[in-house]
């Protein structure tokens, strides 16, 4: 069975800070990939990062950084600099790579509140 | 990227009425659909799988004779909550897969009297 645990069910900070968010795994599949989502509060899903289990090097992307550490089964997720617009729920997600269709397992999401 | 169309976005019924949601997917073809649905607060709960032609594979707890799906074609999958009840009232997403790779809808949320 595959689990994912985000332990910081809500975070505040202000504007200007890093933050770093939490994702724990487990899974028994060798093949598998990490996701984080954010979602604001209209609903959407929107989709920040894809990682193969394959592929440790971190990863960049503008104020965003993600730290995956397959020994301790952890891909973490920085905001540099946050602003309020990333205030939002973000949440981690696993699937392995099967023949049968990539369906996630969510972590219960972090409440990101960035504020002035 | 690949647009995801998801209706309605948001429905109020009374209690035993049924709802139907649709999710199209406008520039691709989806081979795989998944249905999530989540509480408020709560994290998304995968409800059910299903392929184009087939019937779908339901997560256990969840009930295929409540959440009917239908996925007729490769661009259209919809969800059917029958006979709704207040614990129905949730939001639902459907996710659409093209080659490995997932797209969202925006949701449905329900809220049922």
């Amino acid at each position: 069975a595959q689990k994912v645990t985000q332990a910081q069910t809500e975070i505040s900070v202000v504007e200007k800070e890093d933050v770093t968010l939490d994702c724990v795994y487990e899974t028994r599949d060798t093949t598998y990939y990490l996701f984080w989502y954010k979602q604001p509060p209209s609903g959407e899903l929107v989709f920040l990062i894809r990682r193969n289990s394959f592929d440790e090097q971190n990863e960049i992307s503008g104020r965003y950084s993600w730290n995956f550490q397959k020994s301790t089964s952890s891909f973490n997720f920085t905001i540099t600099a946050s602003q309020v617009v990333d205030s939002a729920v973000y949440f981690c997600a696993l699937t392995a790579v099967t023949g049968g269709g990539n369906k996630l397992t969510f972590g219960t999401g972090t409440q990101l509140k960035v504020e002035l | 990227g690949a647009v995801v169309s998801q209706h309605p976005s948001r429905v109020i019924c009374k209690s035993g009425t049924s709802v139907k949601i649709e999710c199209r997917s406008l520039d691709f073809q989806a081979t795989t659909m998944f249905w999530y649905r989540q509480f408020p607060k709560k994290s998304l709960m995968l409800m059910a799988t299903s392929n184009e032609g087939s019937k779908a594979t339901y997560e256990q707890g969840v009930e295929k004779d409540k959440f009917l799906i239908n996925h007729a074609s490769l661009t259209l999958s919809t969800l059917t909550v029958t006979s709704a009840h207040p614990e129905d009232s949730s939001f639902y997403i459907c996710s659409p897969q093209a080659n490995e790779k997932l797209f969202f809808g925006s949701g449905t949320q329900l809220s049922v009297l």
